[in-house]
C-alpha cells in the first residue's frame, strides 16, 4: 500500500534558526496537504498544493510540492517558540479518497 | 460553533470489554474518518467513510468496528479482539478528501 515517509523524525534547533521538514510518497499523489500537531493537541491543517512544482508561502513558512508529486518539504525560516509541534504531510492517491498520514517530524526549539 | 466533538476525552477499557467512541460533526460533511496515533508517531488510518451507510477498511482495521447511520455521527468501536488498544484515538471529517478538520481526540487505556 502506500507509504508516507518524513525526514528527521526529530529536530531540535536554536531559536531563529531554519527547519526543513522533507516528505516522501511511495506513489504519486492528486494533492499534498501540511498539518501541525501542537504538544497535547490535535493536527491542524496548514496547506494544500495541488499542481507539479507549486510553491506556496505563509509568512516564515514555505512548502513546495515536487515536480513528480511524489515529493514535498515544510520550509521554516527563522524559527520562534510558537512553531514548536509535529509537522505532518498527508496525501491521497491518485483515485483514492484515502488520506495517508507521513510519520511526522518534531520540532522542538531551544530558546 | 462547528465542528467535531469527540467523547469521551479519557477513556479505560478493561480485558475483554468493548468500548465505543463518539464522534459528531455539524459541520455537514460528508466524509469521516478514524485515525489511530501511538505515542511519538503518526496517524494510522482505521476506517473511513466518504458517504452515509457506507464505510471502508483503513490500514489497521483489524479489531475494530465502524457505524455510519447518519451524517454526523461516525461512532468507532474498540473490540476484544484489539489486544493493544492503548493509544490516542482521532476523528475527522472533510469534504471529499481536502482538508480534513479534526475533534480534540480521545485517549483510550487499558486497566
Amino acid at each position: 500500500g502506500q507509504q508516507v515517509m518524513q525526514i528527521p523524525q526529530y529536530q531540535h534547533v536554536q531559536e531563529g534558526e531554519d527547519f526543513t521538514t522533507y516528505c516522501n510518497s511511495s506513489t504519486t499523489l492528486s494533492n499534498i496537504q501540511w498539518y501541525k500537531q501542537r504538544p497535547g493537541g490535535h493536527p491542524v491543517f496548514l496547506i494544500q498544493l495541488v499542481k507539479s512544482g507549486e510553491v506556496k508561502k505563509q509568512k516564515r513558512l514555505t512548502f513546495q510540492f515536487g515536480e513528480a508529486k511524489k515529493n514535498s518539504s515544510l520550509h521554516i525560516t527563522a524559527t520562534q517558540t510558537t512553531d514548536v509541534g509535529t509537522y505532518f504531510c498527508a496525501g491521497p492517491s491518485f483515485g483514492n479518497e484515502k488520506l495517508t498520514f507521513g510519520t511526522g517530524t518534531r520540532l522542538t526549539i531551544i530558546p | 460553533d462547528g465542528g467535531i466533538t469527540q467523547s469521551p476525552k479519557y477513556l479505560f477499557r478493561k480485558e475483554g470489554q468493548n468500548v465505543t467512541l463518539s464522534c459528531e460533526q455539524n459541520l455537514n460533511h460528508d466524509a469521516m474518518y478514524w485515525y489511530r496515533q501511538d505515542p511519538g508517531q503518526g496517524l494510522r488510518l482505521i476506517y473511513y467513510s466518504q458517504i452515509v451507510n457506507d464505510f471502508q477498511k483503513g490500514d489497521i482495521a483489524e479489531g475494530y468496528s465502524v457505524s455510519r447511520e447518519k451524517k454526523e455521527s461516525f461512532p468507532l468501536t474498540v473490540t476484544s479482539a484489539q489486544k493493544n488498544p492503548t493509544a490516542f484515538y482521532l476523528c475527522a471529517s472533510s469534504i471529499g478528501g481536502k482538508k480534513l478538520f479534526f475533534g480534540s481526540g480521545t485517549q483510550l487505556s487499558v486497566l
